[in-house]
């Protein structure tokens, strides 16, 4: 059974950094691309960003609420994808989902808060 | 960047009738490979999103076929046959042809 499972969150403070892990299962991880979404409190989604698999050469896009400050890498021997998210906002709170590809399947999430 | 927008926002519905979902894109969401990457995601209460619907009208495995989706270009459409209890939740379409671009949520309530 495939399984995506985020962790690395928690209460940080405004400026500071924070990276979240997604560690996967039940598929052959390197065939994907792996995707990020977060949802403020009460809010819609929001696409972070995503990372091709090495097929596709492994590039990165990101949205531009988070370009520059947020980077997402892999670790396929692993299986893992890391979201690093640099010089937080208070605005960045919110629960980030880890997804397989562009949508097919999703992590539970953790919630990042970012406050004084 | 591509502007997804929903309606209505909230949708109270009565147990066994249709419901129906519009999406609109400001752009076509025809991919250069001809493909239209419109999806459609459905969140109970205090659970992650599920996708229902991928490339405009296909189901994910183990969706119940009162779920379609239907629509090409900017213009598309989720409909739930009859409603159940179970389908209440919010439900957001998802363009991934100009990256990726959530639209604002239609919240489904049972009247």
């Amino acid at each position: 059974e495939m399984q995506l499972v985020e962790s690395g969150g928690g209460l940080v403070q405004p400026g500071r950094s924070l990276r979240l892990s997604c560690t996967a299962s039940g598929f052959t991880f390197g065939d994907y691309a792996m995707s990020w979404v977060r949802q403020a409190p009460g809010k819609g989604l929001e696409w972070v960003g995503f990372i091709r698999n090495k097929a596709f050469g492994g590039t990165t896009e990101y949205a531009a609420s988070v370009k520059g400050r947020f980077t997402i890498s892999r670790d396929d021997s692993k299986s893992i994808a890391y979201l690093q998210m640099n010089s937080l906002k208070t605005e960045d709170t919110a629960v980030y989902y880890c997804i397989r590809g562009y949508g097919g399947n999703w992590g539970q999430g953790t919630l990042v808060t970012v406050s004084s | 960047d591509v502007v997804m927008t929903q309606s209505p926002l909230s949708l109270p519905v009565t147990l066994g009738q249709p419901a129906s979902i519009s999406c609109r894109s400001s752009l076509s969401l025809v991919h250069s490979d001809g493909n239209t990457y419109l999806n459609w995601f459905q969140q109970r209460p205090g659970q992650s999103p599920r996708r229902l619907i991928y490339r405009v009208s296909n189901r994910d495995s183990g969706v119940p076929d009162r779920f379609s989706g239907s629509g090409s270009g900017t213009d598309f459409t989720l409909k739930i046959s009859r409603v159940e209890a179970e389908d209440v939740g919010v439900y957001y379409c998802m363009q991934g042809t100009h990256w990726l671009t959530f639209g604002g949520g239609t919240k489904v309530e049972i009247k």
